[in-house]
């Protein structure tokens, strides 16, 4: 059975730092392209961009570049999400999600962990 | 970018009934890349329909996807209370990935 299990909630202050994962197992970890969407409270879905965990080859929304970075560790088969400096804005659930189809770039998720929720109040 | 636009932005039906949802994109989707997705109140989402017609592992034959180039629909026939959720567009040809801002399916 595929699984993505995500780190726990994380109440942060405004310009800390935050690395939150997603655990990948039941299948073969360096053979799909992870994920990560946000979701602020009450909105819609917001892609941030992939990577494939085989070669680390990432790709990014413009609207999140160069504010996150994404990550992998295939040898405990696990993604990362991460920021240096946390704005209020960064507030949200964060889904990671593995690509449906194998090795494949196009793509839809299609198996979603079950978010993580970032709180920054000062 | 590719600007997904949903309509109606809520749907309220009863049960049995069938909804109709629409995705238009701002420019043609590559090769029908073009994915439904369920969030029910709570949850993660799930995918529910890929290359814009092909339903995913699981899926009942209820949820069904049609449309392409620029204009596409999933219909749900046969509405159960279950069905209550928010339904999402995305397209997956074009980067950046994007997605459409929801329908809600309210069951009467």
């Amino acid at each position: 059975e595929v699984q993505l299990v995500q780190s726990g909630a994380e109440v942060k202050k405004p310009g800390e730092s935050l690395k939150i994962s997603c655990k990948g197992s039941g299948y073969s970890f360096t053979s799909y392209w992870i994920g990560w969407v946000r979701q602020m409270p009450g909105k819609g879905l917001e892609w941030m961009g992939i990577i494939y965990p085989a070669d680390s080859d990432t790709r990014y929304s413009p609207s999140f570049q160069g504010q996150v970075t994404i990550s992998a560790d295939k040898s405990i088969s696990t993604a990362y999400l991460q920021w240096s400096s946390l704005k209020a804005s960064d507030t949200a659930i964060y889904y990671c999600a593995r690509h449906y189809g194998s090795g494949s770039y196009n793509s839809p998720l299609g198996y979603w962990g079950q978010g993580t929720l970032v709180t920054v109040s000062s | 970018e590719i600007v997904l636009t949903q309509s109606p932005g809520t749907l309220s039906l009863s049960p049995g009934e069938r909804a109709t949802l629409s995705c238009r994109a701002s420019q043609s989707v590559s090769s029908n890349y073009l994915a439904w997705y369920q969030q029910k109140p709570g949850q993660a989402p799930r995918l529910l329909i890929y290359g814009a017609s092909s339903r995913a592992t699981g899926i009942p034959d209820r949820f069904s996807g049609s449309g392409s180039g620029t204009d596409f629909t999933l219909t749900i026939n046969r509405l159960e209370p279950e069905d209550l959720a928010v339904y999402y567009c995305q397209q997956y040809g074009g980067s950046p990935r994007t997605f459409g801002q929801g329908t809600k399916v309210e069951i009467k």
